[in-house]
């Protein structure tokens, strides 16, 4: 039973163009969310993150919004780069004495030249 | 600053044989967690130290599976006997708070057992 999923297993975007990537939860006790990139043969890589608290969080060219009645959460980056071109996860954690993360599956963005 | 290091990379072995993976973390950081990504699915969570106590073992799959941290600095996580199903990339992540402070990834070891 997947608590975070990741709809899209792939995404194609065109350089210069946004990139949005989807997440979403089941899970009500989820109150930190973050994001990670991941290169091949590498591990992941943190890129941003954000608290239930807030609906927003920004950082250069990439911003994350979360939705809690909605139980989503997007990540935008803009302008997209073809550096940007990874495989990006969404993960949550409760924090209430459990501080391990639950990832979603993983969407694939191909940023294109 | 040195980040989070894995060894070996890769390690391929035979079904009912024995492997030790290593995880090195960030200098100074308690908090130190294993995962692992079987092929397809996502990476799941399989145990949280805090210096050299286990916190939280809720995902190892099995007793196969024992993991220690002795003196709070590096890791080794040992399967023992490996079957099949074990195959699949084991990552480790270190954290100085584990509320606060983000989770930083080694490169994984990708375990192959034939």
């Amino acid at each position: 039973d997947q608590q975070v999923k990741q709809n899209s297993p792939s995404l194609s975007v065109q350089e210069g163009r946004i990139s949005i990537l989807n997440c979403d939860y089941t899970n009500s006790m989820f109150d930190y969310f973050l994001w990670y990139k991941k290169y091949p043969a590498e591990g992941p890589t943190f890129l941003i993150s954000i608290s239930s608290i807030k609906d927003k969080n920004e950082d250069g060219r990439f911003t994350v919004f979360l939705n809690k009645s909605a139980k989503h959460l997007s990540l935008h980056i803009v302008p997209s780069q073809p550096g940007d071109s990874a495989v990006y996860f969404c993960a949550a954690s409760s924090g209430a004495g459990s501080y391990q993360l639950t990832f979603g599956k993983g969407t694939k963005l191909s940023v294109i030249p | 600053e040195a980040g989070v290091t894995q060894f070996p990379s890769h390690s391929v072995i035979e079904k009912g044989q024995t492997v030790t993976l290593r995880c090195d973390p960030i200098s100074g950081h308690d908090n130190l967690y294993w995962y692992r990504r079987v092929m397809g699915k996502e990476i799941k969570f399989l145990l949280h130290f805090v210096k050299e106590s286990k916190q939280d073992e809720s995902g190892m799959p099995n007793n196969r599976f024992l993991a220690e941290r002795t003196g709070g600095t590096y890791s080794t996580l040992k399967v023992q006997p490996a079957e099949l199903e074990d195959s699949g990339v084991y990552f480790c992540a270190s954290s100085q708070h584990p509320v606060t402070d983000t989770q930083y990834f080694g490169p994984g070891t990708r375990l192959t057992v034939l």
